[in-house]
């Protein structure tokens, strides 16, 4: 079974910037999550689908960070603009039906991204 | 905001021994899982205990629950090198928004 698929791994670019990093959840999972995770720290929830439906995006900096999942399936993520606090990994993880009330959350490895 | 702390920050172990880690959380939760995140790496599940249930065994993992003091416990009996990693705790809710403590680094030297 493929796991969570993220691209870019890398990324590097310079604050006021725009940034978009993309997601491919395991097949059949409903639920979608991205993560911020800053170095040294756990992560950081940003923001959870149902679906191609927001559940909570109470800590997604709304100002510059948005979020979309088309037709319930993939997800991007972007940053515009870019400022020097956003550098940090980004994670992206999916799970079956509700989340994590049913069970276990499969991560992807993550994109990586530096702001100078 | 993170959902709660992890105790200790670091641990250093050696072979063999075994290795203990807490966790609080703040809200009331539909179970607590605790994952495994290696250097560099996406995290990966562990072990799941909902929260009416109060110890759950995986290999040479026991986590424990106390829903009265908010808090769990992780133990990893007999560690190996491999072990060494950081570990998180994460509490659900009931709409299944999982929030994670700030992780416990394990080294395990030979």
């Amino acid at each position: 079974e493929a796991g969570v698929a993220q691209s870019p791994r890398y990324k590097i670019i310079e604050k006021r910037q725009s940034v978009a990093f993309w997601c491919n959840p395991i097949s059949g999972h409903a639920t979608l999550y991205w993560y911020q995770q800053i170095l040294g720290q756990g992560p950081k929830l940003l923001i959870q689908f149902q679906n191609n439906g927001v559940v909570d995006d109470s800590q997604l900096p709304k100002d510059r960070f948005s979020a979309e999942r088309l037709k319930g399936v993939d997800s991007t993520l972007k940053i515009q603009p870019a400022k020097l606090e956003d550098s940090a990994v980004y994670l992206c993880a999916s799970s079956l039906d509700r989340g994590a009330v049913t069970g276990e959350l499969f991560f992807g490895e993550g994109s990586r991204l530096t702001v100078l | 905001s993170q959902q709660g702390e992890e105790d200790p920050q670091a641990l250093s172990i050696q072979e063999g021994e075994n290795a203990t880690m807490n966790c609080s959380y703040k809200t009331s939760i539909n179970n607590l899982q605790w994952y495994r995140q290696n250097s560099g790496r996406g995290l990966v599940h562990l072990i799941l205990i909902r929260s009416n249930e109060r110890e759950k065994h995986s290999g040479r993992l026991r986590v424990t629950l106390d829903t009265s003091k908010k808090s769990s416990s992780l133990l990893i009996t007999a560690s190996r090198a491999a072990d060494t990693a950081s570990y998180f705790c994460a509490s659900t809710d009931s709409w299944g928004k999982l929030q994670f403590g700030a992780g416990t680094q394990v080294v395990v030297t030979p």
